[in-house]
């Protein structure tokens, strides 16, 4: 089955300097990789993902970068702020199991002033 | 509202105690599944939903019990708790299970202490 490794485990930046958080997968089949941000206390939420047919997409602050032949994808968050202090997963999952979402187990990303 | 309810919030309770954590979505979403959230480990399936009176196995099914009879609700059945099973549990949805992948929705998450 799939394997997601995320890293770091924790990541301190200061505020309004960039963040990167990496993941690998196993699955070369895998096609869809989204990004969840969980703030203490509360639900997962999306907030980027990302398809295999692209190789990278932005969303104001924050980006996706996918190469899939090194089987990795990260997240880049520039300019970051407080409320950027959260639980970051990656996912990946692969067409026609959509359901098997296989999660990596988290950056905590820390933003101090 | 688009939303994921579940419930209860929290709960704590004893060893071999039967109990039942309720999941409704409201966005007639075919895709329902429930993961439990540990320390350093993630996010982990323990099943999941295609559609009505279809349910499989995630990664971490033992102990667990689902049923999908209606659309809208995936009950997690714990049957006879034990304490291995403290977690967070998070129920999710997504419009459609195969396919290409598309955004799960996330419920607020049930705290179970079982002692």
């Amino acid at each position: 089955g799939e394997n997601v490794e995320q890293h770091p485990s924790t990541l301190s930046v200061q505020e309004g300097d960039s963040a990167v958080i990496k993941c690998t997968y196993s699955d070369s089949a895998s096609n869809y990789f989204p990004w969840y941000k969980q703030e203490l206390g509360k639900r997962p939420q999306l907030i980027i993902d990302i398809r295999s047919n692209v190789g990278e997409k932005k969303d104001q602050r924050i980006a996706v970068t996918l190469n899939k032949t090194a089987k990795h994808f990260s997240l880049h968050i520039t300019e970051t702020q407080p409320e950027d202090s959260a639980v970051y997963f990656c996912a990946a999952s692969r067409s026609g199991t959509a359901s098997k979402l296989t999660f990596g187990t988290g950056t905590r990303l820390q933003v101090t002033l | 509202e688009a939303q994921v309810t579940q419930n209860p919030r929290y709960l704590i309770t004893v060893t071999g105690k039967k109990l039942t954590v309720t999941c409704s979505q409201n966005m007639n979403h075919e895709y329902m599944s429930w993961y439990r959230q540990d320390p350093g480990l993630g996010l982990r399936q323990i099943y999941y939903s295609m559609n009505v009176e279809v349910t499989d196995k995630g990664d971490v099914p033992e102990g667990y019990k689902v049923s999908r009879k209606e659309k809208r609700n995936f009950p997690l059945i714990l049957e006879s708790p034990s304490p291995n099973q403290t977690s967070l549990y998070f129920c999710a949805s997504s419009l459609r299970g195969d396919g290409v992948g598309q955004p799960q929705h996330f419920g607020d998450g049930t705290r179970l202490s079982i002692l």
